[in-house]
């Protein structure tokens, strides 16, 4: 089955660093990638949809200069937080689709776990 | 606005059954769906439903009524491994961005042996 790598699996850095988080589709094409937050024992909110070769589109609440997303090919897709705070911290999950996906599944990357200090 | 409704906290005891409800109020519909989530790691998929009625998989079915906006996740033989969070979600459009997916607040449900 389809296969979405995500790295790194977890990262603790400093207030006021920047940590940036890939997410791979390893056997398909991925047009679109959606880039999750989970807070614990929260579910998942949508923090935005990212277009190969365009802007990403954030949901509201979401500052997109604080959140930087990249998907710059079609297997490839970054999520950088800029100027990390403590309320950062979180969980951070991708997901890709492809535009002929017809099963029903979304493929999840396995996470990433940000703590900032 | 989307709203998807789903109890916190189920316990249950090994080899029962616990059935999860979900409820939902979307501008559209176009599948819902169920993943398992352990602590820390990425959801699992569980089951899909687009249309009406039951599907089975093994020891995990999954209801649907889209009139009542409403499914269930019915998992049986509960093993001690079951314990996690099921998390219902909807899919409100069509094509690759309606992949985009709403998720409730997840239930958390605890095996006892």
């Amino acid at each position: 089955g389809a296969v979405v790598s995500q790295h790194p699996s977890w990262v603790i850095c400093k207030s006021g660093t920047s940590v940036k988080i890939e997410c791979r589709s390893l056997d398909f094409q991925a047009t679109t990638m959606f880039w999750y937050r989970q807070f614990p024992k929260q579910s998942l909110m949508l923090m935005a949809t990212s277009n190969e070769g365009s802007k990403a589109t954030y949901e509201q609440g979401v500052e997109k200069d604080k959140f930087l997303i990249n998907h710059a090919s079609l297997t490839l897709s970054t999520l950088t937080v800029t100027s990390a705070h403590p309320e950062d911290s979180s969980f951070y999950i991708c997901s890709a689709t492809s535009n002929n996906a017809t099963n029903e599944k979304l493929f999840f990357g396995s996470g990433t776990q940000l703590s900032v200090l | 606005g989307q709203n998807i409704d789903q109890p916190t906290e189920m316990t249950a005891t090994e080899g029962a059954i616990v059935q999860i409800n979900c409820t939902y109020q979307t501008s559209g519909f176009n599948g819902l769906f169920w993943y398992q989530q352990h602590a820390g790691e990425a959801p699992t998929f569980l089951s899909y439903n687009v249309l009406d009625g039951l599907e089975e998989k093994g020891r995990f079915s999954s209801f649907l009524s889209r009139s009542k906006g409403y499914s269930y996740l019915l998992l049986k033989e509960l093993q001690m491994k079951d314990s996690a969070s099921y998390l219902c979600a909807v899919r409100d459009q069509w094509g690759a961005a309606g992949n985009k997916l709403t998720f409730g607040g997840g239930t958390r449900v605890l095996v006892k042996p």
